[in-house]
């Protein structure tokens, strides 16, 4: 069964405090693997697709890469207004196949 | 172009109601997901609709829950029968290819 687990479940970083957070898959072929930061009480909002092992994406502070098994969101020199939670989510390779999300890091980011 | 409208946002039902949730997909946008969040938790799949045909419904219960999305107009997720456990958070997501996708607010609902 296709599987999604990020870790750590909860980070508390101070500003300017770099961190990654990790999100391993098992899933029978990646059509994609898709990042998404959600505030309370929001939507998530879509952040990256990544498609194959060693691809990387960057978006101000943060840049997702991928592995085999895994991947890394990372967080350069993070700002109070970048505490969200961050969701990870996995879609397997076959046609018409679900979209499945993991728990998410919840981020804290104190001034 | 506007984002995904999930319409209302809030939902006020007495159990034993109906509850009926509205997603007007982005435009252009013909695969439309549908995900349940309690608090502190993740997303949880419901059903993957393209239209006029579900693709997938292997999150949905198979009682009191179904789910459709006509040619013309929004999908929508119906709840029959409402009981207390069916209180959440209700995201619809849409996808112009069925990959990357984009959520609205989500519903709100609360049985009573």
């Amino acid at each position: 069964e296709d599987q999604v687990t990020q870790s750590p479940e909860a980070l508390r970083l101070q500003e300017g405090e770099s961190s990654s957070l990790n999100c391993s898959y098992t899933v029978s072929g990646l059509r994609g693997l898709f990042w998404y930061r959600q505030d309370p009480g929001k939507g998530p909002e879509f952040l990256f697709t990544l498609y194959s092992a060693g691809e990387e994406k960057e978006k101000e502070r943060l840049k997702a890469t991928l592995t085999k098994k895994e991947s890394f969101l990372h967080i350069t020199a993070p700002k109070p207004e970048d505490s969200a939670t961050y969701l990870c989510a996995v879609q397997a390779g076959n046609r018409d196949d679900k979209i499945i999300f993991g728990k998410g890091t919840r981020l804290h980011i104190l001034p | 172009n506007a984002g995904v409208m999930q319409n209302p946002r809030h939902l006020v039902r007495r159990r034993g109601q109906e509850a009926r949730l509205r997603c007007s997909p982005m435009k252009g946008h013909s695969h439309v997901y549908w995900y349940r969040q309690l608090p502190e938790e993740g997303l949880k799949f419901m059903v993957y609709l393209q239209k006029e045909n579900i693709i997938d419904e292997s999150g949905m219960p198979k009682e009191r829950f179904s789910a459709e999305f006509p040619k013309e107009g929004p999908s929508i997720l119906r709840i029959q029968q409402v009981v207390r456990g069916d209180s959440a958070a209700y995201f619809c997501a849409s996808s112009p290819t069925g990959a990357e996708a984009f959520f609205g607010q989500g519903t709100r609902l609360t049985v009573v």
